[in-house]
Protein backbone atom coordinates (compact mmCIF):
# COMPACT_ATOMS: atom_id res chain seq x y z
CA UNK A 1 0.00 0.00 0.00
CA UNK A 2 0.49 3.73 0.00
CA UNK A 3 3.12 4.80 2.65
CA UNK A 4 3.87 8.83 2.80
CA UNK A 5 7.13 10.05 4.71
CA UNK A 6 7.57 14.03 5.19
CA UNK A 7 10.08 15.26 7.78
CA UNK A 8 9.08 16.01 11.17
CA UNK A 9 9.93 19.33 11.53
CA UNK A 10 10.32 23.23 9.89
CA UNK A 11 11.26 26.43 11.19
CA UNK A 12 11.92 29.96 9.02
CA UNK A 13 11.36 33.25 9.76
CA UNK A 14 8.53 35.63 8.84
CA UNK A 15 8.49 36.93 5.28
CA UNK A 16 10.69 33.69 4.12
CA UNK A 17 9.39 31.25 2.01
CA UNK A 18 8.95 27.89 3.56
CA UNK A 19 9.60 24.56 1.45
CA UNK A 20 7.98 21.24 3.20
CA UNK A 21 8.61 18.00 1.41
CA UNK A 22 6.76 14.56 1.17
CA UNK A 23 7.92 11.58 -0.62
CA UNK A 24 5.15 8.52 -1.31
CA UNK A 25 5.40 5.24 -2.76
CA UNK A 26 2.40 4.29 -4.89
CA UNK A 27 2.44 6.04 -8.40
CA UNK A 28 -0.77 5.19 -9.24
CA UNK A 29 -2.22 8.06 -6.62
CA UNK A 30 -4.61 9.73 -8.43
CA UNK A 31 -4.37 12.98 -6.43
CA UNK A 32 -1.90 14.24 -3.89
CA UNK A 33 -3.21 16.60 -1.25
CA UNK A 34 -1.95 19.28 1.37
CA UNK A 35 -3.77 19.45 4.81
CA UNK A 36 -3.00 22.26 7.31
CA UNK A 37 -3.78 21.33 10.87
CA UNK A 38 -4.44 24.14 13.42
CA UNK A 39 -3.18 22.95 16.90
CA UNK A 40 -6.26 21.28 18.62
CA UNK A 41 -8.18 20.87 15.55
CA UNK A 42 -9.39 19.35 12.17
CA UNK A 43 -7.46 19.31 8.93
CA UNK A 44 -8.55 21.80 6.14
CA UNK A 45 -7.54 21.31 2.60
CA UNK A 46 -4.87 23.55 1.35
CA UNK A 47 -5.08 22.21 -2.29
CA UNK A 48 -4.15 19.15 -4.36
CA UNK A 49 -2.46 18.80 -7.41
CA UNK A 50 -3.55 16.31 -10.03
CA UNK A 51 -1.29 13.29 -10.74
CA UNK A 52 -0.83 14.53 -14.30
CA UNK A 53 0.45 17.94 -13.50
CA UNK A 54 3.90 18.97 -12.27
CA UNK A 55 2.96 22.26 -10.83
CA UNK A 56 0.30 24.14 -9.25
CA UNK A 57 -0.03 27.66 -7.62
CA UNK A 58 -2.53 28.90 -5.49
CA UNK A 59 -1.78 32.50 -4.39
CA UNK A 60 1.10 32.15 -1.93
CA UNK A 61 1.51 28.08 -2.26
CA UNK A 62 3.22 26.25 -5.05
CA UNK A 63 2.75 22.48 -4.91
CA UNK A 64 5.62 20.68 -7.15
CA UNK A 65 4.65 17.15 -8.44
CA UNK A 66 8.29 14.94 -9.62
CA UNK A 67 6.79 12.06 -10.62
CA UNK A 68 9.74 10.21 -11.29
CA UNK A 69 11.23 10.55 -7.60
CA UNK A 70 7.41 10.44 -5.88
CA UNK A 71 8.02 13.66 -4.47
CA UNK A 72 6.12 16.48 -3.86
CA UNK A 73 6.39 19.59 -2.23
CA UNK A 74 4.66 22.61 -0.82
CA UNK A 75 6.47 26.11 -1.36
CA UNK A 76 4.80 28.61 0.81
CA UNK A 77 5.63 32.28 0.07
CA UNK A 78 6.13 35.16 2.69
CA UNK A 79 5.77 33.16 5.67
CA UNK A 80 3.42 34.71 7.99
CA UNK A 81 3.45 33.36 12.20
CA UNK A 82 -0.68 32.38 10.98
CA UNK A 83 1.16 29.79 8.97
CA UNK A 84 2.33 28.00 12.05
CA UNK A 85 0.48 24.70 12.22
CA UNK A 86 1.26 21.03 11.09
CA UNK A 87 1.30 20.44 7.68
CA UNK A 88 0.36 16.57 6.14
CA UNK A 89 0.83 15.49 2.58
CA UNK A 90 -1.60 12.69 1.34
CA UNK A 91 -2.30 10.30 -1.01
CA UNK A 92 -5.04 8.09 -2.23
CA UNK A 93 -5.23 4.48 -2.21
CA UNK A 94 -8.14 2.22 -3.47
CA UNK A 95 -11.42 3.92 -3.31
CA UNK A 96 -10.52 7.31 -1.97
CA UNK A 97 -8.75 6.34 1.32
CA UNK A 98 -6.18 8.62 1.53
CA UNK A 99 -3.36 7.82 3.23
CA UNK A 100 -1.35 10.75 4.97
CA UNK A 101 2.56 11.15 6.05
CA UNK A 102 3.40 11.75 9.73
CA UNK A 103 3.05 15.66 9.48
CA UNK A 104 5.70 18.48 9.29
CA UNK A 105 5.24 20.96 12.23
CA UNK A 106 6.03 24.56 10.72
CA UNK A 107 7.33 27.04 13.32
CA UNK A 108 7.50 30.40 12.26
CA UNK A 109 9.08 33.18 13.95
CA UNK A 110 8.63 36.65 13.63
CA UNK B 1 -23.75 25.94 7.59
CA UNK B 2 -22.87 22.61 6.27
CA UNK B 3 -20.18 20.31 7.88
CA UNK B 4 -19.22 17.37 10.04
CA UNK B 5 -20.00 18.14 13.84
CA UNK B 6 -18.03 15.73 16.44
CA UNK B 7 -18.69 15.21 20.27
CA UNK B 8 -17.65 15.36 22.83
CA UNK B 9 -14.52 17.52 21.98
CA UNK B 10 -12.87 16.12 25.23
CA UNK B 11 -13.27 12.93 26.70
CA UNK B 12 -12.29 11.73 29.82
CA UNK B 13 -12.60 7.27 30.67
CA UNK B 14 -11.96 5.01 33.23
CA UNK B 15 -10.10 1.84 31.75
CA UNK B 16 -12.47 -0.94 31.21
CA UNK B 17 -14.94 1.48 29.93
CA UNK B 18 -16.52 1.62 26.38
CA UNK B 19 -17.02 4.93 24.62
CA UNK B 20 -18.73 6.01 21.75
CA UNK B 21 -17.47 9.11 19.77
CA UNK B 22 -19.94 10.95 17.50
CA UNK B 23 -20.03 12.36 14.04
CA UNK B 24 -22.63 13.75 11.97
CA UNK B 25 -22.55 15.13 8.77
CA UNK B 26 -24.84 17.24 6.75
CA UNK B 27 -23.20 17.37 3.67
CA UNK B 28 -24.60 14.73 2.00
CA UNK B 29 -21.62 12.65 1.70
CA UNK B 30 -21.63 9.14 0.65
CA UNK B 31 -18.32 8.08 2.96
CA UNK B 32 -17.39 8.39 5.82
CA UNK B 33 -13.95 8.16 7.75
CA UNK B 34 -12.54 7.46 11.42
CA UNK B 35 -9.47 8.66 11.65
CA UNK B 36 -6.94 8.17 15.21
CA UNK B 37 -3.79 11.21 15.52
CA UNK B 38 -0.62 10.38 17.71
CA UNK B 39 2.14 12.61 17.84
CA UNK B 40 4.57 12.15 15.75
CA UNK B 41 2.56 9.43 13.43
CA UNK B 42 0.20 11.61 11.54
CA UNK B 43 -3.35 10.05 10.61
CA UNK B 44 -3.93 6.10 10.72
CA UNK B 45 -7.13 4.86 9.72
CA UNK B 46 -9.61 2.97 12.19
CA UNK B 47 -12.37 2.47 9.92
CA UNK B 48 -14.25 3.79 6.71
CA UNK B 49 -18.02 3.23 4.76
CA UNK B 50 -18.51 4.12 1.62
CA UNK B 51 -22.04 3.43 1.60
CA UNK B 52 -24.74 3.30 4.42
CA UNK B 53 -24.79 -0.17 6.10
CA UNK B 54 -21.56 -1.21 4.92
CA UNK B 55 -18.47 -0.37 6.68
CA UNK B 56 -14.23 -1.53 6.14
CA UNK B 57 -11.77 -2.35 8.52
CA UNK B 58 -8.79 0.18 8.09
CA UNK B 59 -5.38 -0.27 9.38
CA UNK B 60 -5.82 -0.12 12.91
CA UNK B 61 -9.65 -1.51 13.64
CA UNK B 62 -8.92 -3.61 16.70
CA UNK B 63 -10.50 -2.99 19.61
CA UNK B 64 -12.59 -0.23 17.93
CA UNK B 65 -16.97 -0.76 15.97
CA UNK B 66 -18.71 1.43 14.17
CA UNK B 67 -22.06 1.29 12.52
CA UNK B 68 -23.79 3.54 9.05
CA UNK B 69 -27.12 3.17 10.14
CA UNK B 70 -28.05 6.66 8.63
CA UNK B 71 -26.05 8.63 5.91
CA UNK B 72 -25.50 11.52 8.00
CA UNK B 73 -23.88 9.70 10.99
CA UNK B 74 -21.22 7.33 11.51
CA UNK B 75 -20.18 6.78 15.55
CA UNK B 76 -17.25 5.31 16.82
CA UNK B 77 -17.02 3.16 19.70
CA UNK B 78 -13.54 2.66 21.50
CA UNK B 79 -14.01 -0.47 23.71
CA UNK B 80 -12.07 -2.09 26.63
CA UNK B 81 -10.60 -3.91 24.04
CA UNK B 82 -8.26 -0.89 22.38
CA UNK B 83 -5.06 -1.25 24.60
CA UNK B 84 -3.71 2.42 24.12
CA UNK B 85 -6.96 4.71 23.59
CA UNK B 86 -5.66 7.95 24.58
CA UNK B 87 -5.56 9.64 21.41
CA UNK B 88 -7.02 12.67 19.32
CA UNK B 89 -9.89 11.24 17.19
CA UNK B 90 -10.80 12.51 13.86
CA UNK B 91 -14.19 11.95 11.69
CA UNK B 92 -14.33 12.71 7.83
CA UNK B 93 -15.85 12.55 5.26
CA UNK B 94 -16.33 12.69 1.28
CA UNK B 95 -18.92 13.37 -1.48
CA UNK B 96 -17.52 9.67 -2.89
CA UNK B 97 -16.70 8.04 -6.09
CA UNK B 98 -16.50 10.72 -8.91
CA UNK B 99 -14.90 13.56 -6.80
CA UNK B 100 -10.98 14.89 -6.09
CA UNK B 101 -11.12 12.12 -3.12
CA UNK B 102 -10.78 15.24 -0.57
CA UNK B 103 -11.80 14.85 2.93
CA UNK B 104 -13.91 17.45 4.78
CA UNK B 105 -12.47 16.85 8.44
CA UNK B 106 -14.16 17.38 11.87
CA UNK B 107 -12.88 19.34 15.03
CA UNK B 108 -11.56 16.04 16.47
CA UNK B 109 -12.27 14.66 19.70
CA UNK B 110 -9.91 14.52 22.30
CA UNK B 111 -10.20 10.84 24.47
CA UNK B 112 -7.96 10.32 27.62
CA UNK B 113 -7.93 7.02 29.61
CA UNK B 114 -7.84 7.60 33.22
Amino acid sequence: GEDVEQSLFLSVREGDSSVINCTYTDSSSTYLYWYKQEPGAGLQLLTYIFSNMDMKQDQRLTVLLNKKDKHLSLRIADTQTGDSAIYFCAGVTGFQKLVFGTGTRLLVSP
Amino acid sequence: DGGITQSPKYLFRKEGQNVTLSCEQNLNHDAMYWYRQDPGQGLRLIYYSQIVNDFQKGDIAEGYSVSREKKESFPLTVTSAQKNPTAFYLCASSPGQGSTGELFFGEGSRLTVL
